[in-house]
């Protein structure tokens, strides 16, 4: 079955605090790995995809492969990264659809 | 346009009507999609276009549900006799037609009362 899990709901950090925001997913295939973030009242936005290994906003995510795992991290949390993360999957053949995840909401404090 | 535009933004309506999503990709966008997002839930696909061609619509919770894309930019999502179960954010996507990275539009929340 093709799924996308991420196991927190909800994660509360201090400012400053490492942040790491859990996700495995199950796929036949290899699939490719992308989060998507959405800020209050804004619309949803890609936030990296596992295959540009960039690194946006402070946040990186690694594929792995052999845990089917693709967490993303950031070494020190900021208010303005306060927001709903989805963790989604699709195949690599164009027009694939993304399936994604519950999300979990991340909500640095100071 | 500059993004993914959907209207109406906000829809209200009693049970066992009609009710018609639009959605405007951005211009030369090959690729559209529609996902239904349920309150508390991860968006969930419903349906596929290429072009005006709609390629997957697998993800449509029944044959109440209806999409189209006739000339291959503007498309529509009906959904005919709503039901409360049908209450959610219904979300378009498109892309040039590469895999996984699309932009979407800010959704259309329908709520049947």
């Amino acid at each position: 079955a093709q799924r996308v899990t991420q196991p927190e709901k909800l994660l509360s950090v201090f400012k400053g605090a490492p942040v790491e925001l859990k996700c495995n997913y199950s796929y036949s295939g290899s699939p490719e790995l992308f989060w998507y973030v959405q800020y209050s009242r804004q619309r949803l936005q890609l936030l990296l995809r596992h295959i540009s290994r960039e690194s946006i906003k402070g946040f990186t995510a690694d594929l792995n492969k052999g845990e089917t795992s693709f967490h993303l991290k950031k070494p020190f949390a900021q208010e303005e990264d306060s927001a709903m993360y989805y963790c989604a999957l699709s195949g690599l053949k164009a027009g694939t659809a993304l399936i994604f995840g519950k999300g979990t909401t991340l909500s640095v404090s100071s | 346009g500059a993004g993914v535009s959907q209207s109406p933004r906000y829809k209200v309506a009693k049970r066992g009507q009609d009710v018609a999503l639009r959605c405007d990709p951005i211009s030369g966008h090959v690729s559209l999609f529609w996902y239904q997002q349920a309150l508390g839930q991860g968006p969930e696909f419903l349906t596929y276009f290429q072009n005006e061609a709609q390629l997957d619509k697998s993800g449509l919770p029944s044959d109440r549900f209806f999409a189209e894309r006739p000339e291959g930019s503007v498309s529509t999502l009906k959904i005919q006799r709503t039901q409360q179960e049908d209450s959610a954010v219904y979300l378009c996507a498109s892309s040039l037609g590469q895999g996984g990275g699309y932009t979407f539009g800010s959704g259309t929340r329908l709520t049947v009362v």
